[in-house]
């Protein structure tokens, strides 16, 4: 059973340009939820899709977008990069239906993202 | 607005010694906690978590968590440290009412453990 897969692992990008980051959720899960973990900071919530929509989102630009694919899986893209930006992006997944959350949420490994 | 706060940034212990982890949060109603293990390069592992009943939690690996409201704390405990158990320790609370989606969680900044051997 495929748990969380997020690709690519690392990345490197020069400031000014955009970056999709992918994400494949575990198996049976339907909600996608993306967070950025800056270099010794806990992980911030940047938005969470479900049923191809974004349903909640967190004090993130606009520059953060993103999609849900028919297949669960998800895209995150950042524009106009900024120094900033340089983060672990951590993809999520659960299962929307359990409200008593007994399904834990899954997390990916990440993907490094570097401005340089 | 809703807080995490884990007032140590890094604790080093001895393997075989007790370990104790600090949170506090701050919410007006019954918060739905979580610790979580995140080692080198990898992403967060859920260590145990707390939503509602007996204020003491069993979780993986020999950890357990003590929900204190009246201090509004749910600190980490582990009777023997393990050299394996070296990582970041993150606690985090579900944002906003019960029903909220767990996907969207407030973190602390986290506490990184050394095991001493």
């Amino acid at each position: 059973d495929a748990g969380v897969t997020q690709s690519p692992t690392h990345l490197i990008k020069t400031r000014g340009q955009q970056v999709t980051l992918r994400c494949s959720p575990k198996s049976g899960h339907d909600t996608v939820s993306w967070y950025q973990q800056a270099l010794g900071q806990g992980p911030q919530f940047i938005f969470q899709y479900y049923e191809e929509e974004e349903r909640q989102r967190g004090n993130f630009p606009d520059r953060f977008s993103g999609h849900q694919f028919p297949n669960y899986s998800s895209e995150l893209n950042v524009n106009a990069l900024l120094l900033g930006d340089s983060a672990l992006y951590l993809c999520a997944s659960s299962l929307r239906q359990d409200s008593s959350y007994n399904s834990p949420l899954h997390f990916g490994n990440g993907t490094r993202l570097t401005v340089t | 607005a809703q807080s995490v706060t884990q007032p140590d940034i890094h604790i080093t212990v001895s393997e075989g010694a007790s370990l104790e982890l600090r949170c506090n949060y701050s919410y007006g109603a019954t918060p739905y906690l979580f610790w979580y293990v995140q080692s080198p390069g990898q992403g967060l592992q859920l260590l145990l978590k707390y939503f509602s009943g007996d204020t003491l939690v069993q979780g993986i690996k020999g950890f357990e968590a003590e929900f204190k409201r009246s201090q509004s704390s749910f600190n980490l405990r582990k009777p023997s440290v393990h050299w394996s158990d070296a990582a970041e320790y993150f606690c985090a609370v579900v944002r906003g009412n019960y029903g909220g989606s767990q996907g969207n969680l407030i973190f602390g900044k986290g506490t990184k453990l050394s095991v001493k051997p």
